[in-house]
């Protein structure tokens, strides 16, 4: 079974601060890991994924995430945030291939002036 | 590419009625597609996947025959919430992948269902 944990529901940055949004995953194989964000009523939209090969991965807006299996981490982060990246975040593991995906619970990034 | 969609986007119904929500996908066959609900400020929880021309696979604890899912086409997939309650109540989201892997499932936009 996978499960994903996200540290911190909240997290709050001024506008060009660096983001850190947390993920800390659990998978009895090799897992696919993903970073979607939901704007308010709004469906998820793919920022970035691992599956396999290179560790560091970088996806849209900015965002880089890298997985680290050592610490069973994919924590998220861009260098300075922007008031737009206000929204849900949230991580999400599959086990390797299959198709089936499990969501941590989110995480809100507010961005301050 | 790989878009999704779903409709109606928003739909306000009296308790007792059934709703049917619609996910197509729109540029794309999808091999399978997946339905999600999301309550307020919570994550999503998967409550069925759905395989063209099969019956549909549900979660532990969903109720089969209150979500009924009917995916009839490569491009189409059906929910049915019957006899809708105040606490169905939710966002629902549906998912449409385009091979056998996480790595290409593309969401909609989702359905907000208030039950009065």
């Amino acid at each position: 079974a996978q499960s994903v944990t996200q540290l911190g529901s909240h997290v709050s940055v001024s506008e060009g601060a660096l983001v850190l949004l947390r993920c800390n995953y659990s998978s009895s194989v090799p897992p696919y890991l993903f970073w979607y964000v939901q704007y308010p009523n709004q469906g998820l939209q793919l920022l970035l994924k691992y599956t396999t090969g290179a560790t560091l991965v970088k996806g849209i807006n900015g965002f880089e995430a890298e997985f680290k299996k050592s610490e069973t981490s994919f924590h998220l982060t861009k260098p300075s945030a922007h008031m737009s990246d206000a929204a849900e975040y949230f991580c999400a593991v599959s086990a390797g291939t299959a198709s089936k995906l499990t969501f941590g619970t989110g995480t809100r990034l507010q961005v301050t002036l | 590419g790989a878009v999704v969609s779903q409709h109606p986007s928003r739909v306000i119904c009296k308790s007792g009625t059934s709703v049917k929500i619609e996910c197509r996908s729109l540029d794309f066959q999808a091999t399978t597609m997946f339905w999600y609900r999301q309550f307020p400020k919570q994550s999503l929880m998967l409550m069925a996947t759905s395989n063209e021309g099969s019956k549909a696979t549900y979660e532990q604890g969903v109720e089969k025959d209150k979500f009924l899912i009917n995916h009839a086409s490569l491009t189409l997939s059906t929910l049915t919430v019957t006899s809708a309650h105040p606490e169905d109540s939710s966002f629902y989201i549906c998912s449409a992948s385009v091979g056998s892997s996480a790595d290409t499932q593309y969401f909609g936009p989702g359905t907000r269902l208030t039950v009065l």
